[in-house]
């Protein structure tokens, strides 16, 4: 199975400023990569798909970038609201596989 | 406007089988553009899939579960449910169902249940 790998684990940052995520796929995935945050006790929210495509209401600060085995979130200025745990997930083959979170913190 | 919730029992003992149904609202379930998959997450832990039904209703299962887990769908009742057997403490988790596209490359979960807890314990 291919295993997805985040980085940091935990970004401790401040409102307004900007914050990049990593994940990173054991083997090309090419742009079959979503990115989702989940807040306690919510279940996730899609914010981005083929590792770059806004989902329906997701915000303009968010943005995604990467193919292949590299791929970036990034939050150009975080609000009170961005504070959560975001989850890669890729989707290029069976079994489906999640990255093991980022959590964002003040 | 699409909504999934899941229900089944809370608390389990060991050896047990796991029993959930995931009862969708706002969308037909036997829609060709759709496909049904349940997610796991334990205590403190990160996303496991565990599986997911086609419009076809083919499956595909996570290997790490394939052997005790099976997916149905009743169309009548537009919902789809999740068999785990022989359950142990390890698979005590929230589990949420969800929603994905069926096109190839397309398996991205766009839509979330708000998730049940089971808890496996004598």
């Amino acid at each position: 199975e291919i295993v997805m790998t985040q980085s940091p684990a935990t970004l401790s940052v401040s409102p307004g400023e900007r914050a990049t995520l990593s994940c990173r796929a054991s083997q090309s995935i090419s742009s079959n990569l979503a990115w989702s945050l989940q807040k306690p006790g919510q279940a996730p929210r899609l914010l981005i798909y083929d590792a770059s495509t806004r989902a329906t209401g997701t915000p303009t600060r968010f943005s995604g970038g990467g193919s292949g085995t590299e791929f970036t979130l990034t939050i150009s200025s975080l609000q009170s609201e961005d504070f959560a745990v975001y989850y890669c997930q890729q989707y290029h083959e069976w079994p489906i596989t999640f990255g093991g979170g980022t959590e964002v913190v003040i | 406007q699409l909504q999934l919730q899941e229900s089944g029992p809370g608390l389990l003992k060991p050896s047990e089988t796991l029993f959930l149904t995931c009862t969708v609202s706002g969308a037909p379930i036997s829609s060709s553009s759709h496909s049904w998959g349940w997610i796991r997450q334990a205590p403190g832990k990160g996303l496991e899939w565990i599986g997911s039904l086609h419009s076809t209703w083919s499956m595909n299962y996570n290997p790490s579960l394939e052997s005790r887990v099976t997916m149905s769908v009743d169309t009548s009742k537009n919902h789809f449910s999740l068999r785990l057997n022989s359950v142990t403490a390890a698979d005590t988790a929230v589990y949420f169902c969800g929603r994905h596209d069926s096109a190839p490359y397309q398996a991205y979960f766009d839509s979330w249940g708000q998730g049940t807890l089971v808890t496996v314990s004598s």
